[in-house]
């Protein structure tokens, strides 16, 4: 089946500091990745969209300038969290429906990265 | 927007049978999916169901749906210590994803 890896898996940052988290299809191209943040004890909620060459849509309540989100190629997207705090503190995933999907019937999620804050 | 709610916890002797439920808001849905998630780990696909079915059963999920009262149950067959995990019920509308919190199952020898 289609693989989608992020990296990192974990990191550690000084509250200010940006990290970029990357989301690679592995063996289908991507023509959209979805990022979710979940945090502890609660679901996965949907940030942004992103569509290979064009801006991301963002979820209501999700900062733009923030959560800066770039999907130049059909196989990365990365999300940046810039000047990160405690409270950005969470688990990110991205996942994809796969290649030329027209409809959900599956998605394919990475395992996502744990972004602590200090 | 959706909602999807499910149960927080469900508990189970190991060889029994686990019904975990879930309902939904959305009725333009065109699929809902369960995910499992073990601890510290992302999400597993486990099954999905179109929304113009009403059973689906792969080994030992069977996945029932009552688009009616959208409610979506998933039964796991002879309960396992590695089924302890957090199942997610999910729909999708427009290639989007709405999770419910996440039902934590514990199986118990």
């Amino acid at each position: 089946g289609a693989v989608v890896s992020q990296h990192p898996s974990r990191v550690i940052c000084k509250s200010g500091t940006s990290v970029k988290i990357e989301c690679r299809s592995l063996d289908f191209q991507a023509t959209t990745m979805f990022w979710y943040r979940q945090f502890p004890k609660q679901s996965l909620m949907l940030m942004a969209t992103s569509n290979e060459g064009s801006k991301a849509t963002y979820e209501q309540g999700v900062e733009k300038d923030k959560f800066l989100i770039n999907h130049a190629s059909l196989t990365l997207s990365t999300l940046t969290v810039t000047s990160a705090h405690p409270e950005d503190s969470s688990f990110y995933i991205c996942s994809s429906p796969g290649q030329g999907r027209g409809s959900t019937d599956t998605q394919y999620f990475g395992p996502g990265t744990r972004l602590t804050v200090l | 927007g959706e909602d999807v709610e499910q149960s927080l916890f469900l508990s189970v002797r190991e060889g029994d049978s686990s019904v975990i439920n879930c309902t939904y808001t959305d009725s333009s849905s065109t699929y809902l999916y369960w995910y499992k998630q073990e601890p510290g780990a992302g999400l597993q696909l486990l099954t999905y169901i179109f929304s113009n079915m009403d059973m689906k059963q792969d080994q030992r999920l069977t996945v029932l749906l009552n688009k009616k009262d959208k409610h979506l149950s998933l039964r796991i067959a002879d309960t396992q210590t590695g089924d302890s995990a957090i199942y997610f019920c999910a729909e999708s509308n427009d290639y989007k994803l709405s999770f419910g919190a996440g039902t934590t199952v514990t199986v118990r020898a």
